[in-house]
């Protein structure tokens, strides 16, 4: 069975400076991988996803991951963070499903997230 | 574009009544996830529908349904409520089935009492 591990609950940055989230997966293949962020009382927002082919990848809002195999690794990142986002971030892992008609066998299995603030 | 809506976004109901939720994808879009999310135990996949058949299923008891109509609309249902179902229950919706970009709504605020 496929699992997330985000290993930090809470994590503090000052604006301005630079933010790098972790996330590790587990997972017996290649998997889909997504980075949401939620504020309160909403819904969650895609920031990026991973698929194939290059292992950076760009998403909205000035975000990146990048994808390590080795590591079992999608690390989100920004370098330079705004008071705007502070907020709840979630990795998530999805299985490959080699059906043909594409999408993955199984809903996504999220991360606990991790609680972003933001100090002035 | 619209995006996911789901209604109502706040209900407050005693144990053992039941409740149904209902989400409308985005346009186009023919898969419709449930998950449930609480402080305790974060997001867990509730069930996915494609094309009105329930194509995936978490670890959830059987009080907890869905359908899909044929518009992609999809309703969920909790029978016989519990405190512990006291949640946000979020749709999502994406293009195929299964683990897809996904496009969440806002979620409805459930609250047992």
């Amino acid at each position: 069975a496929q699992s997330v591990t985000q290993p930090d609950i809470h994590i503090t940055v000052s604006e301005g400076a630079s933010l790098e989230l972790r996330c590790n997966y587990s997972y017996g293949a290649t998997p889909y991988l997504f980075w949401y962020v939620q504020s309160p009382g909403q819904g969650l927002q895609l920031l990026l996803k991973y698929f194939s082919g290059d292992t950076l990848v760009q998403g909205i809002k000035g975000f990146e991951a990048e994808f390590k195999r080795s590591q079992s690794s999608f690390n989100l990142r920004k370098p330079s963070v705004h008071w705007s986002d502070a907020a709840e971030y979630f990795c998530a892992v999805g299985a490959r499903w080699e059906g043909g008609s594409g999408g993955g066998a199984d809903g996504l299995t999220f991360g606990k997230g991790t609680h972003l603030i933001i100090q002035p | 574009k619209a995006g996911v809506t789901q209604t109502p976004r706040y209900l407050i109901k005693t144990r053992g009544q039941q409740v149904t939720l209902s989400c409308s994808p985005i346009s186009g879009h023919r898969s419709v996830s449930w998950y449930q999310q609480t402080p305790g135990q974060g997001l867990q996949f509730l069930f996915e529908y494609f094309s009105e058949t329930q194509r995936n299923k978490g670890n959830f008891p059987g009080r907890f349904s869905g359908r899909q109509f044929s518009n992609s609309r999809s309703e969920m249902n909790v029978s016989t409520l519990e405190l512990g179902d006291s949640a946000l229950y979020l749709c999502a919706s994406s293009l195929r089935q299964g683990a897809d970009e996904q496009y969440f709504g806002p979620g409805t605020r459930l609250t047992v009492t």
